[in-house]
């Protein structure tokens, strides 16, 4: 079974520019979370999406970040524009189901994103 | 305000030896309970979890335990390998979302 797949795993950009981030999430995984990581400190969520909808996005900076699961499958992270603070891991997991208390969630490898 | 804590930074262990890592939340609401590790370069790899119904789970060289009363749990490994240095996240979850502790950096000497 293939894992979480995110694309591109680095990205270098300049200040201001704009930058997305991909995530395919494991099949079948109708949860998918995106987070974010800062060096030193543990995954912080960003998003939840439970199939196509956004049911948790209280911690998304909605300013200058935007995410979307189309068809409730794969999902894209976007920030525009991106400031030097934006600097960190973005890291996107799936689980089968939310709800399920025992359900594991498994990560992506991550998009280290550097903000110049 | 940190729902989930992993007080020490870092834990060096001798090879052979016995690695504990600790962690400590403070929602009553979290009933499941999972540990990662994560390798440079990699996001983070399940290792092992716990329901709260129960007080401890084994799976090979890795047990968890769970406290529930003190909020507490632990992640022991014996015997201790150097491969087994990297990073270990603590994860609580309420059935929902997830909330990570900040992670302890264990070093396996030879």
């Amino acid at each position: 079974e293939a894992g979480v797949v995110q694309s591109p795993r680095y990205k270098i950009i300049e200040k201001k520019q704009p930058v997305a981030f991909w995530c395919n999430p494991i099949s079948g995984h109708n949860t998918l979370y995106w987070y974010l990581q800062n060096l030193g400190q543990g995954p912080e969520l960003l998003i939840r999406y439970e199939n196509e909808e956004a049911v948790d996005d209280s911690q998304l900076p909605k300013d200058r970040f935007s995410a979307e699961r189309l068809k409730g499958v794969d999902s894209t992270l976007k920030i525009q524009p991106a400031e030097l603070g934006d600097s960190a891991v973005y890291l996107c997991a799936s689980r089968r189901l939310a709800g399920e208390s025992t359900d594991t969630q498994y990560f992506g490898p991550g998009t280290r994103l550097t903000v110049l | 305000d940190q729902q989930v804590k992993q007080n020490s930074p870092s834990l060096s262990v001798q090879e052979g030896r016995i690695s504990i890592l600790n962690c400590d939340y403070t929602n009553s609401m979290f009933d499941y309970f999972l540990w990662y590790k994560k390798y440079p370069a990699e996001g983070p790899t399940f290792l092992i979890s716990i329901s709260s119904i129960k007080d401890k789970n084994e799976d090979g060289r890795f047990t968890v335990f769970l406290n529930k009363s003190a909020k507490h749990l632990s992640l022991h490994i014996v015997p201790s390998q150097p491969g087994d240095s990297a990073v270990y996240f603590c994860a609580a979850s309420d059935g929902q979302n997830f909330v990570f502790g900040p992670g302890t950096r264990l070093s396996v000497l030879p």
